[in-house]
This record gives C-alpha cells, structure tokens and sequence, in this order.
C-alpha cells in the first residue's frame, strides 16, 4: 500500500458529462501529481501541484482542471468528456517539490478508471 | 525530443531463467532515472531510483544499473510472482518538479 488514497476506483459516465476525481496523498507528502494511462499513450503527466500552488503542467487538456486544498488533498475536474478521455487518471505523491534535488521518489495510488460511453 | 524507450516489449521466462530489460533514454541533464513495478489494475509502485552513471541498487532479485545512455534491470533467478510490467522513467528537463517521463513498460511473464 502506498499510502495515496484515490476515489472512486471506477467512474462510468456519458459523453459531455463532468466528473471530479479525487485524491489524498501519503502523509507529510508536500506534492500532488495527476498522471494520465492509456493503451495507447502509456503514463502521460498532466500537472504538479506543491503545497496548493501550481508547479508544473503537461499537456493537460483545457477541458481538465486540477487544484489541491489547505489540507492538500487534490482533485481533477474532467469536464465535456469525449470517448477518447476514457482511461486510468492516478494520482502520485512525493515530499519536496522535484524529484531529482530532494530525492524523494514519486508514490502512485491505484487509480480511477474513467470509462465513457 | 526527451524520450524513453523500453525494449523488449515483453518477455516470458521460465522460473529461474535469469534475464535483463532494457531502458534507453534521451533527455539532457539527467537528474534521475525510476524503475517502477506495475501490476494489473494497480497503480505503479516504486523500485529503485538511479542518479549517476556507474551506480547500482539491488532488492531482492532485482537490481537496477545506470550508464549515461541506458539502464538496466536485472532479474536474477525470477518467480512467477516478479510477473508484472516494468516501467522505467525519466525526470523531465526544465526546472526542479516531479515530471517523469514514463516509457512504455516491458510486461514481464514468469512461467513456473
């Protein structure tokens, strides 16, 4: 168990439709990233929050949106959902802010599979 | 372009047949290299992470070696239980984040 926390564990839901995901990080975990899996693309970043504020973004879709409260739980907001958005949407977290200075590795949840129909 | 490439793809080893993946990356500056472990429906669940050329880390029957082109992971005398797909990841350039960039796994299958 990796101590990251993400609800629901499946999600199906029609086209057009709004869906929040949410997820809570191992504690004393600083930082929240959402990642997005597909058969096709693999594990794709989508954005890093740090301690509530936003830290980096990846090609994450206008239609998507993230934040992460004071208790620094997060959740991701998928809005005008399309066929193509269905896939697994895991959360991650980590002590400091990067991986590489603070040596702190990323920790996943075990995902919210995003079915839309 | 930063990229990562996972070979092979995948893999079936009898129980016992030791083996090796390969994980070959191009990205500038390299500031880590990750190995997770993923299960079927489960989310990645973290290994080992490499930070210079030359260095070596070992759990169990696995052990993770890093030059400044390519990893690897070894898997010496594996049980049906090390069935799973392996992930290796870089840290993106641009700045200190959490941003890796995931190859495509190799799916290990362990037969006993």
């Amino acid at each position: 168990d990796s101590g990251v926390t993400q609800t629901p564990k499946h999600l199906i839901t029609a086209t057009g439709q709004r869906v929040t995901l949410r997820c809570s990080p191992r504690s004393g975990d600083l930082s929240v990233y959402w990642y997005q899996q597909s058969l096709d693309q693999g594990l794709q970043f989508l954005i890093q929050y740090y301690n509530g504020e936003e830290r980096a973004k990846g090609n994450i879709l206008e239609r998507f949106s993230a934040q992460q409260f004071p208790d620094l739980h997060s959740e991701l907001n998928l809005s005008s959902l399309e066929l193509g958005d269905s896939a697994l949407y895991f959360c991650a977290s980590s002590v400091g802010v990067g991986v590489g200075t603070s040596r702190s590795p990323l920790h996943f949840g075990n995902g919210t599979r995003l079915t839309v129909t | 372009e930063d990229q990562v490439t996972q070979s092979p793809e995948a893999l079936r080893l009898q129980e016992g047949e030791s083996s090796s993946l390969n994980c070959s990356y191009t990205v500038s500056g390299l500031r880590g290299l990750f190995w997770y472990r993923q299960d079927p429906g489960k989310g990645p669940e973290f290994l080992f992470t490499l930070y210079s050329a030359g260095e070596e880390k070992e759990k169990e029957r696995l052990k993770a070696t890093l030059t400044k082109k390519e990893s690897f992971l070894h898997i010496t005398a594996p049980k049906p239980e090390d069935s799973a797909t392996y992930l290796c990841a870089v840290q993106a350039p641009g700045g200190n984040t959490g941003k890796l960039i995931f190859g495509q796994g190799t799916t290990l299958q362990v037969k006993p």
